[in-house]
């Protein structure tokens, strides 16, 4: 079963524009992952971030993490057209790794 | 970073028969290896967990009877879908990690079953 829920399900934007992608989660986590999966194919790896960081940089990616509230923020700031992809938030918990349902994101060139 | 390889990429089989998709940890060792499904358009479905020696922990509707994970050493992870038919064709991807750090992805294999 999945996790949680990322929304919004689908997002179009101008390159150049931000993008932000949310995700909440159910259980308690360890640490939470983003990851990126252009169309039928694997996914990449963006960043980790653990249950006791708060906010996470990494080139033009922006991840923050709020326990309390169970949500995670992915934030691409200057959005290329090459950044068009399906974007997913995975929780780690106790021996587990699920995934939420993702976002889409289109980057008009 | 760490590399995990999995094979096929695409397979393609007659309904009935059963197929065996590997997932190799190439540079660490895998002491957890977790399988998803995934169908078009939708995000990655956890099917199960596995840690090395043990047998699988599946998910909560996905038999095991007819996709039995192997996962005998720390470097390798099978998933073999047996008795094919074509709704199980799908993309299915494996992860792997060392304890509890970073999990890295197989490229997935996309199985057609005719």
């Amino acid at each position: 079963s999945q996790q949680g829920e990322e929304d919004p399900q689908a997002l179009s934007i101008q390159e150049g524009e931000n993008a932000t992608m949310n995700c909440s989660y159910k259980t308690s986590i360890n640490n939470l992952q983003w990851y990126r999966q252009n169309s039928g194919r694997g996914l990449v790896h963006l960043i980790l971030i653990r249950s006791n960081e708060r906010e996470k940089h990494s080139g033009r990616l922006r991840v923050t993490l709020d326990t309390s509230k169970k949500s995670s923020s992915l934030l691409i700031t200057a959005s290329r057209a090459a950044d068009t992809a399906s974007y997913f938030c995975a929780t780690d918990g106790n021996n587990d790794m699920r995934f939420g349902a993702g976002t889409r994101l289109t980057v008009k060139p | 970073g760490a590399v995990v390889s999995q094979h096929p990429s695409w397979v393609i089989c007659k309904s009935g028969t059963s197929v065996k998709i590997e997932c190799r940890s190439l540079d660490f060792q895998a002491t957890t290896m977790f399988w998803y499904r995934q169908f078009p358009k939708q995000s990655l479905m956890l099917m199960a967990t596995s840690n090395e020696g043990s047998k699988a922990t599946y998910e909560q509707g996905v038999e095991k009877d007819k996709f039995l994970i192997n996962h005998a050493s720390l470097t390798l992870s099978t998933l073999t879908v047996t008795s094919a038919h074509p709704e199980d064709s799908s993309f299915y991807i494996c992860s792997a990690r060392e304890w509890v750090t970073e999990a890295f992805f197989g490229q997935g294999t996309r199985l057609t079953v005719v």
